[in-house]
């Protein structure tokens, strides 16, 4: 069976720290991978997509970046942290272009 | 703008009673999509109906789909407490910008179900 994974599960960063987020998939191959943002009381924001190693697409000019080194790994990175990088990512796959989407369980980040 | 809005934004209801989330969305799609998520955790997909189909079930779910008012409703029956958390609607939009699967969410809606 396939799961998703994400860390950390929370993280608290100062203004201009740089970040990493983590995600990686198993049990599947090729997927196609997605980092959203969900600001507090908010729906979901994509920010990257990507249908392969090293190919990504941002849906949204921010202070992020992602990238794809491996098959099953996506990374959410940022130099400069913000104040307004602060939220709830969230990470997600999906077989094919049409479908379900599964979902991680999310990394709170909190700037200050 | 946002491709799927919800309504109610938050709905209180007692055990038992049924609970009805509305979505709306702006252009044709290929299919809609309903999830589900609690406090502070990931999203879970709770249905998919596809452009051509009118309603559907599962469990306690019941989805319906009017494409000509380009809208959704999510109907779950005999609430319980477990099922508070928040729905959200996604539009799996192919001419709204996205491509390769992207999908459009709704801002949600909030549901309390009171024990």
């Amino acid at each position: 069976s396939q799961t998703i994974h994400q860390w950390p599960a929370t993280l608290v960063q100062p203004v201009g720290s740089p970040l990493s987020l983590e995600c990686t998939v198993e049990g599947t191959s090729n997927p196609n991978l997605y980092w959203y943002r969900q600001a507090a009381g908010r729906g979901l924001q994509l920010l990257f997509y990507s249908v392969g190693i090293g190919q990504i697409s941002s849906e949204v000019p921010q202070n992020l970046s992602a990238s794809r080194p491996q098959d099953r790994q996506f990374i959410l990175s940022s130099k400069k942290l913000l104040l307004s990088d602060s939220g709830f990512y969230l990470c997600a796959w999906t077989r094919g272009r049409i479908g379900e989407q599964f979902f991680g369980p999310g990394t709170r980040l909190t700037v200050l | 703008s946002q491709q799927g809005e919800e309504d109610p934004q938050a709905l209180s209801i007692q055990e038992g009673e049924n609970a009805t989330m509305n979505c709306s969305y702006k252009t044709s799609i290929n299919n809609l999509q309903w999830y589900r998520q609690n406090s502070g955790r990931g999203l879970v997909h709770l249905i998919l109906i596809r452009s051509n189909e009118r309603e559907k079930h599962s469990g306690r779910l019941r989805v319906t789909l009017d494409t000509s008012k380009k809208s959704s409703s999510l109907l779950i029956t005999a609430s319980r407490a477990a099922d508070t958390a928040s729905y959200f609607c996604a539009t799996d939009a192919f001419n709204y910008g996205g491509s390769q699967g992207n999908l459009i969410f709704g801002k949600g809606t909030k549901l309390s179900v009171k024990p």
